[in-house]
């Protein structure tokens, strides 16, 4: 089975930095995505990776180490309107098919 | 484009009683996805289509049949609703991997919120 854990809930302060874990037990690994989900709305795509390594763009990173089984996204100067749900997802592949399953997300209030 | 779009937007039932949601794209993509995104519980995948006429299950598909008789609809349909099928429903699609093999991003509709009483 696949099993991704994220941390529930995280503060940052504005214009400050903040690094979003997820670490993930899966089988047929075919990369991690990060989406953005502000309240209310559906999610958006901000980040994928297939590689280890360090993506990066803008003011945000996603790195990820396929031995560990881990990733994590970075928030630079971080903005009010950051503050959402990050959900991070792994995609498999089974049965000739590709899906996504996605982490309990984690929701970061940015403060003043 | 209007990428996904999602029919109703809202929807109250009682429970027993049945209902379709609509799921459109209009970016000729292959995959289509339903899932459901409950408080705590992250978004969890109920049925998926991989293209024009096929439907598979997915994590949790129980109560919940699912139709692609064209390639741009993807409907969700629940036959005999259940208070614990209160929930916001996505919709989401995505090309085949051929065609952007690096980058296989799902689009996300608007979302449905049911509610079951």
């Amino acid at each position: 089975g696949q099993n991704i854990d994220q941390p529930t809930e995280m503060t940052a302060t504005e214009g400050a930095i903040v690094q979003i874990n997820c670490t993930y037990q899966t089988s047929g690994f075919n990369g991690l995505f990060w989406y953005q989900q502000h309240a209310g709305e559906a999610p958006t795509f901000l980040s994928y990776n297939v590689l280890d390594g360090l993506e990066e763009k803008g003011r945000f990173s996603s790195f990820l180490s396929r031995s560990k089984g881990y990733s994590y996204l970075l928030l630079k100067e971080l903005q009010m309107k950051d503050s959402a749900s990050y959900l991070c997802a792994v995609r498999t592949e089974g049965a000739g098919s590709y899906q996504l399953t996605f982490g309990k997300g984690t929701k970061l209030s940015v403060i003043p | 484009n209007a990428g996904v779009t999602q029919t109703p937007k809202f929807r109250v039932l009682k429970t027993g009683q049945s209902m379709t949601l609509l799921c459109a794209q209009d970016m000729n993509h292959e995959y289509m996805y339903w899932y459901r995104q409950d408080p705590g519980m992250g978004l969890r995948l109920i049925h998926y289509s991989v293209g024009e006429g096929t439907t598979a299950k997915g994590e949790v598909p129980d109560g919940y049949n699912v139709s692609r008789l064209k390639k741009q609809n993807f409907l969700l349909g629940l036959e005999s609703a259940a208070p614990s099928q209160t929930s916001v429903y996505f919709c989401a699609s995505n090309s085949h991997p051929g065609d952007r093999a690096h980058l296989w991003e799902q689009y996300f509709g608007p979302g449905t919120r049911l509610t079951v009483t």
